[in-house]
């Protein structure tokens, strides 16, 4: 089956190290983006990848990092910059940038807390 | 700018009642509208889409219409079951260069048998 895989489902981190949540999607779309949702609000746009090498920061990407090797891929760490970092991370993908009406398809989310 | 604006949760309503949960947006050129429902603890699943003014939607007994003139994009259900209880997002996408999302703020769903 095609889809979304995130790993680990829930990540406990210490203050002051960073961490990184896996992103895998075997669906071949070119774009990738992560978002963070807190409790009782919307989604919230970190990174967003178009192709391969190449990303750009969405509307909170301070204390985030991200890389895109390949196009399968797209782990996000968290660095210890992040004020605030508990929140549930939810990735997605989609066919391609450009198309006007390709929905975004969502992996299962990862919730991080910090200890 | 973009945006999505919904209808403030909780709405609890009793099984086999009507559902309304009012989406409204504001874009700069031609968007597609989505709307998607998450499960507690899961991600985001789509449930329907709408790529052009006057375009219905539909799945599962949901059904939304595209509506332009007020900018509109209102989701319904005939009937709701206890299992359609859940948090439902309105998504508009589809703009300019790269398929950006503009989510609402997420509308709980709790239904009572």
């Amino acid at each position: 089956d095609g889809g979304i895989t995130q790993s680990p489902k829930y990540l406990f981190r210490k203050e002051g190290q960073n961490v990184t949540l896996s992103c895998e999607q075997n669906l071949n779309h070119d774009a990738m983006y992560w978002y963070r949702q807190d409790p009782g609000q919307g989604l919230r746009l970190i990174y967003y990848s178009q192709i391969v090498n190449d990303f750009q920061k969405g509307d909170i990407a301070e204390g985030y990092s991200v890389s895109r090797e390949k196009k399968e891929s797209f782990p996000l760490t968290v660095t210890s910059a992040q004020k605030n970092p508990t929140a549930f991370y939810l990735c997605a993908s989609s066919i391609g940038p450009t198309d006007s009406y390709n929905e975004q398809f969502f992996g299962p989310g990862t919730r991080l807390t910090v200890l | 700018g973009n945006s999505v604006t919904q209808m403030e949760g909780p709405v609890t309503l009793s099984e086999e009642a009507f559902l309304t949960i009012n989406c409204t947006y504001t874009a700069t050129g031609y968007p597609s509208l989505f709307w998607y429902v998450q499960y507690p603890g899961e991600g985001l699943q789509l449930l329907l889409k709408a790529t052009k003014a006057d375009d219905k939607g539909s799945n599962k007994g949901f059904e939304a219409t595209y509506r332009k003139e007020t900018t509109s994009f209102h989701l319904e259900k005939g009937s709701v079951q206890v299992s359609d209880s859940a948090v439902y997002f309105c998504a508009l996408g589809g703009l300019y260069n790269f398929n950006k999302f503009y989510f609402g703020s997420g509308t709980k769903l709790n239904v009572k048998p």
